[in-house]
């Protein structure tokens, strides 16, 4: 069973562009979670999608956007980049098929893509 | 957001002995999770915990979820080279978010 796959791996850009990461999930996971993970600030929750639908979000500014599509995919976009946004960009996915559920919640991660912006 | 702190940041331990971590958070959790990351690579899950007072081993490696669902420790029996890497406890609070601890930041000494 393949895991979760994230393109690129790692990503140049400049201040003011705006970049697009992927993440393919596990084969039947419905729940794809994004996080950020810089040496200073550790891993921070940026948004969860579940069935094409957002379903919760963390504090980050506007600029941070997602979309889920129907095979489960989901893209990360970031818009007029910053030098803090430099990050390990990582995703999970999990079955998450009912809130309340037990193993449904375990939580897989991608290897991630390293952004660096300069 | 939800604060977790993970003790101690880092290890140093001769190869052979036991480890001991902890995470500790002003909020009650429904599941805790410990994942291990390898530099350049995204955590993988270790243990994964839902119920207070659960005890749950995989192998060297046992957790337990604490009985006021605001911490959870994790202990490596016999530690080995490999072990190498930093540890992360997660909490998870209602829906599919969790918040991460710091990490503990393990180095064994051969």
């Amino acid at each position: 069973k393949a895991g979760v796959t994230q393109t690129p791996r790692y990503l140049i850009k400049t201040r003011g562009q705006q970049v697009t990461l992927s993440c393919s999930p596990i084969s039947g996971h419905r729940s794809v979670s994004w996080y950020q993970q810089t040496p200073g600030q550790g891993l921070q929750f940026l948004f969860e999608y579940f069935s094409e639908t957002q379903r919760n979000k963390g504090n980050f500014p506007g600029r941070f956007s997602g979309r889920q599509f129907s095979n489960s995919r989901s893209e990360m976009n970031v818009s007029t980049l910053e030098l803090g946004d430099s990050a390990l960009y990582l995703c999970a996915s999990s079955l998450a098929t009912a809130r309340s559920s037990r193993a449904n919640t375990e939580a897989f991660f991608g290897q991630g893509t390293r952004l660096t912006v300069v | 957001g939800q604060q977790l702190n993970q003790s101690p940041q880092s290890m140093f331990i001769q190869e052979g002995e036991d480890v001991s971590m902890n995470c500790t958070s002003s909020s009650i959790f429904n599941t805790w999770l410990w994942y291990k990351q390898d530099p350049g690579e995204g955590p993988v899950l270790l243990i994964a915990l839902y119920k207070a007072g659960e005890l749950t081993s995989n192998g060297r490696l046992t957790a337990q979820f604490g009985i006021t669902r605001k911490d959870s420790f994790l202990n490596i029996s016999a530690s080995i080279p490999s072990d190498v890497g930093i540890y992360f406890c997660a909490g998870q609070l209602a829906g599919n978010q969790f918040y991460f601890g710091t990490g503990t930041s393990l180095t064994v000494i051969p």
